[in-house]
C-alpha cells in the first residue's frame, strides 16, 4: 500500500513562531508538492520540488520556505507564522507528468 | 487562463439515492481529467481519471463521463451510501511544462447523504 505520511495531523502553534511541516513518501517519486487547501479556496500550490537539492515556487510561495534534502522528503517551513496561515496542509507526490498524484493525510495548522 | 469550475458547491442528498456532479473546465492543452474524494479532515484520494479519447468510466457506484469537445465532466453516484459523504474534487492536468504545476484543481462539492 503506498504511503504519503504526513508528520501531524493537528498543529496548534504561536505567532511569530517558526513551523516545520515533514512529509515523507515511500513511493520513490521524484516529484513532490505541498499544497494549502481554505474554505471556497481549494488547493493552492505552495512550492513543488523535481529533484532532490531542487525546488520550484507555486502559486503562493510568499511566508514559506522548502527543504529536500532526500528524495523521501520534503518539508515546509513557515519562518514566522502568522494568524493567516491557519489552514490545512497537503503534501503530494507524483511519478511524472500526467500521472496520479497521491495525497498525504493533511496537517490542519493553526496560529494563534 | 485555466480554470476548473464544479457545481453544485454542495449538495445534500438522502440515503440511497442518486446524484450528479458537474465539472466545467477551460485548461489547454488538456491531457486528463481526474475525480478525487476527500473525506473531513483527510487528503483527498483518487477515484477515477478521464483521458481524451474516454467517455465513460465506472469505479463501483461512481460513474465519470467526459465530453471532450464541451469541456465538461460528470461523477454520477448510484444508490448513495453514508460513507459517500466528503468533498469530491475535480483536477485536470494540463499537457504543458514539466510535471510539477500542471494540476488545476476544481474548489470541490461538498455531498452530505442523510439517513
Amino acid at each position: 500500500d503506498v504511503k504519503v505520511t504526513q508528520s501531524s495531523r493537528y498543529l496548534v502553534k504561536r505567532t511569530g513562531e517558526k513551523v516545520f511541516l515533514e512529509c515523507v513518501q515511500d513511493m520513490d517519486h521524484e516529484n513532490m508538492f505541498w499544497y494549502r487547501q481554505d474554505p471556497g479556496l481549494g488547493l493552492r500550490l505552495i512550492y513543488f520540488s523535481y529533484d532532490v537539492k531542487m525546488k520550484e515556487k507555486g502559486d503562493i510561495p510568499e511566508g514559506y520556505s522548502v527543504s529536500r534534502e532526500k528524495k523521501e522528503r520534503f518539508s515546509l517551513i513557515l519562518e514566522s507564522a502568522s494568524t493567516n496561515q491557519t489552514s490545512m496542509y497537503l503534501c503530494a507526490n507524483r511519478a511524472g507528468l500526467n500521472t496520479e498524484a497521491f495525497f498525504g493525510q493533511g496537517t490542519r495548522l493553526t496560529v494563534v | 487562463k485555466n480554470q476548473v469550475e464544479q457545481s453544485p458547491q454542495s449538495l445534500i442528498i438522502l440515503e440511497g439515492k442518486n446524484c450528479t456532479l458537474q465539472c466545467n473546465y477551460t485548461v489547454s492543452p488538456f491531457s486528463n481529467l481526474r475525480w478525487y474524494k476527500q473525506d473531513t479532515g483527510r487528503g483527498p484520494v483518487s477515484l477515477t481519471i478521464m483521458t481524451f479519447s474516454e467517455n465513460t468510466k465506472s469505479n463501483g457506484r461512481y460513474t465519470a463521463t467526459l465530453d471532450a469537445d464541451t469541456k465538461q465532466s460528470s461523477l454520477h453516484i448510484t444508490a448513495s451510501q453514508l460513507s459517500d459523504s466528503a468533498s469530491y474534487i475535480c483536477v485536470v492536468s494540463a499537457r504543458y511544462g514539466g510535471s510539477q504545476g500542471n494540476l488545476i484543481f476544481g474548489k470541490g462539492t461538498k455531498l452530505s447523504v442523510k439517513p
